[in-house]
């Protein structure tokens, strides 16, 4: 069964340093998307892309972050200068896009990357 | 803004025994509505979903999950649990009107003794 892979599990880095986490999205799917858990909290959203564009944001998703899909395969989320409650799961999710423009389908989550800032 | 409440923190029950976690929701129509299992160290696994139609979903793993509009509650259910079940289970909403955010519970913590 296809699966969204994302790498590395866990990504240490100091505060102020950026960070790329990576992330391949099932390869028929259309819309992709990061979220985000910090440790004993929910899971947030932070944002979608769809057709090599971002359709929404969270408040969270500031000028820090970024993504970008650089080729057919690879989804990745940035993060530009790290802070120390930037420390988090963080997931990526693909889906296919099925149904009506606009509504939600299912998301298929990758396993996280783990970001430990210091 | 929607919302997404799971009441129980954390579960435990016995190997054999059934299953209830509560889900409730706050939006102002039908959302779509999933659960996923989140097993230690692993990502988000979709155990099942509710787009439209027959109120009572099977999903993977024999859980099952009935949504109920007058309760705005989506709760799983499990008439046999296995050791292998425990996890943390978070119920998701997404709002069919609009963009694809996922907006999750809290999450319930299931313990499972033998």
């Amino acid at each position: 069964e296809p699966e969204v892979t994302q790498t590395p599990s866990h990504q240490v880095t100091q505060m102020g340093q950026e960070v790329i986490l990576r992330c391949v999205p099932i390869s028929n799917h259309l819309y992709f998307y990061w979220y985000r858990q910090i440790l004993g909290q929910k899971v947030e959203f932070l944002v979608s892309f769809y057709n090599n564009e971002i359709s929404e944001k969270s408040e969270i998703f500031d000028d820090q972050f970024s993504v970008e899909r650089p080729d057919g395969s690879n989804f990745t989320l940035k993060i530009r200068s790290t802070k120390l409650e930037d420390s988090a799961m963080y997931f990526c999710a693909s889906s296919p896009g099925e149904g009506l423009a606009g509504h939600t389908d299912t998301q298929y989550f990758g396993p996280g990357t783990r970001l430990t800032v210091l | 803004a929607q919302s997404v409440t799971q009441p129980d923190i954390h579960i435990t029950v016995s190997e054999g025994a059934s299953l209830e976690l509560r889900c409730n929701y706050s939006y102002g129509a039908t959302p779509y509505l999933f659960w996923y299992v989140q097993s230690p160290g692993q990502g988000l696994q979709l155990l099942l979903k509710y787009f439209s139609g027959d109120t009572l979903v099977q999903g993977i793993k024999g859980f099952e999950a009935e949504f109920k509009r007058s309760q705005s509650s989506f709760n799983l259910r499990k008439p046999s649990v296995h050791w292998s079940d425990a996890a943390e289970y978070f119920c998701a909403v997404g709002r069919p009107s609009s963009a694809r955010q996922l907006t999750f519970g809290s999450g319930t913590q299931l313990t499972v003794l033998p």
